[in-house]
């Protein structure tokens, strides 16, 4: 069964505080791993797809990298309107998007 | 055209009204997904089109029922919904793994 975690569950920053977020899966032939952002109340907005290990993918301030149990996604330098839910999800042998429970960031100015 | 769009943004219905959520792109997607989201939860899947046709439903209960008219629409009618059911109800579509983009989804409150 394919399995997503992610941690920190929630984290608070300091606007200008650079951090990572990590997303651990487990999954039978990975076809992609996606990084979401979603605000509340809204869906979730596509941010970047990895499909292999050593991947890397930069937009504004965030960067995603992928190896063959983890993805990251560093937030460089960030700022207030950062602060959102961030979700990755997984494609692999179920054949259909499996999403961990999020990383609620907040950045404080 | 990369949006998804939903309709209504929100809806509030009694136990005992049928009313449908709709979704359209116009992408050129080939499968089409409803989900649905409790606060602070995940997405869940409920169903995925692939080609027009339903190819997976996730043991969803018989008062949601899916309907994809044509490629680039597709509905959810509810019907006898109970007060659990409320939630933020998810269109999405991708082209094989590309381009997999929600809505911005159907506030549901069943009252």
């Amino acid at each position: 069964e394919d399995q997503v975690t992610q941690s920190p569950e929630a984290l608070r920053l300091q606007e200008g505080e650079s951090s990572s977020l990590n997303c651990s899966y487990t999954v039978s032939g990975l076809r992609g791993l996606f990084w979401y952002r979603q605000d509340p109340g809204k869906g979730p907005e596509f941010l970047f797809t990895l499909y292999s290990a050593g991947e890397e993918k930069e937009k504004e301030r965030l960067k995603a990298t992928l190896t063959k149990k983890e993805s990251f996604l560093h937030i460089t330098a960030p700022k207030p309107e950062d602060s959102a839910t961030y979700l990755c999800a997984v494609w692999g042998g179920s054949e259909k998007l499996v999403f961990g429970k999020g990383t609620k960031l907040t950045v404080n100015p | 055209d990369t949006e998804v769009t939903q309709t209504p943004k929100h809806l509030v219905m009694g136990m005992t009204n049928k009313k449908s959520l709709k979704c359209e792109q116009h992408m050129g997607h080939r499968a089409m997904y409803w989900y649905k989201q409790k606060a602070k939860k995940p997405p869940e899947l409920m169903f995925v089109y692939s080609y027009e046709k339903l190819s997976i439903n996730e043991s969803v209960p018989s008062r949601f029922s899916p309907e994809c008219p044509n490629s680039s629409l597709l509905n959810l009618h509810l019907h006898a919904l109970q007060p659990e059911d409320s939630a933020l109800y998810l269109c999405a579509s991708s082209q094989d793994l590309t381009g997999y983009t929600f809505g911005s989804g159907t506030r549901l409150t069943v009252v």
